[in-house]
């Protein structure tokens, strides 16, 4: 089945620099691959996704890149602020048969953007 | 608010009991998902189900089990309760199979 590997597990950024978070995946037919944001106690918020046949997708202070070839995606996080404090989890779906009825997660990064 | 209830909100029980979380999915939506997230294991897949059919099984234990009903609401029944069940139950739904997902606020179990 996928497997779905998220680096850092924890970052911590001044506010105002940029957040990197990095994920991999295993299955090479996977084709979509969104990123949730869960604040502390709160349900996991989709934030962003991508799907394979685009490299990149931007909203805001928010952008996701994806390289299929390596079979990895980042999520990056411009001009951080307080409120963006948060674990963030990616994940993948497959692409064929049962396995594309499920998404996998990483298992989260925290991230703490300090004033 | 993504429009995914769950019921109840916190749920304290004892090792052995059985217990069971509804979740009402988005008006709309035709697919339901069961998540676990416990602190050191991040959001593990349980079950999906599609306008009333189980279409994925993820890891979920032979004490759980789950069901969609006609009018489309889910039930999560954990059976012989652990001291390691204790976790945030998450349901999500979606319009479609593999389609966006959208998180309802969850269910916290505490086994005592």
């Amino acid at each position: 089945g996928e497997n779905v590997e998220q680096h850092p597990s924890t970052l911590s950024v001044q506010e105002g620099d940029s957040a990197v978070i990095k994920c991999t995946y295993s299955d090479s037919a996977s084709n979509y691959f969104p990123w949730y944001k869960q604040e502390l106690g709160k349900r996991p918020q989709l934030i962003i996704d991508i799907r394979s046949n685009v490299g990149e997708k931007k909203d805001q202070r928010i952008a996701v890149t994806l390289n299929k070839t390596a079979k990895h995606f980042s999520l990056h996080i411009t001009e951080t602020q307080p409120e963006d404090s948060a674990v963030y989890f990616c994940a993948a779906r497959g692409g064929s048969g049962g396995s594309n009825y499920k998404l996998t997660f990483g298992k989260g990064t925290l991230l703490t953007v300090n004033p | 608010d993504s429009g995914v209830t769950q019921t109840p909100k916190h749920l304290i029980t004892a090792t052995g009991q059985r217990v069971t979380l509804r979740c009402s999915p988005r008006s709309g939506d035709l697919s339901v998902y069961w998540y676990q997230q416990s602190l050191d294991q991040g959001l593990q897949f349980l079950i999906q189900y599609y306008n009333g059919e189980e279409r994925a099984k993820g890891n979920i234990l032979e004490r759980f089990s789950a069901q969609q009903f006609p009018d489309l609401h889910s039930e999560l029944n954990l059976s012989s309760l652990e001291l390691g069940d204790s976790a945030l139950y998450f349901c999500a739904s979606s319009v479609g199979v593999g389609e966006t997902q959208y998180f309802g606020p969850g269910t916290r179990l505490l086994v005592l």
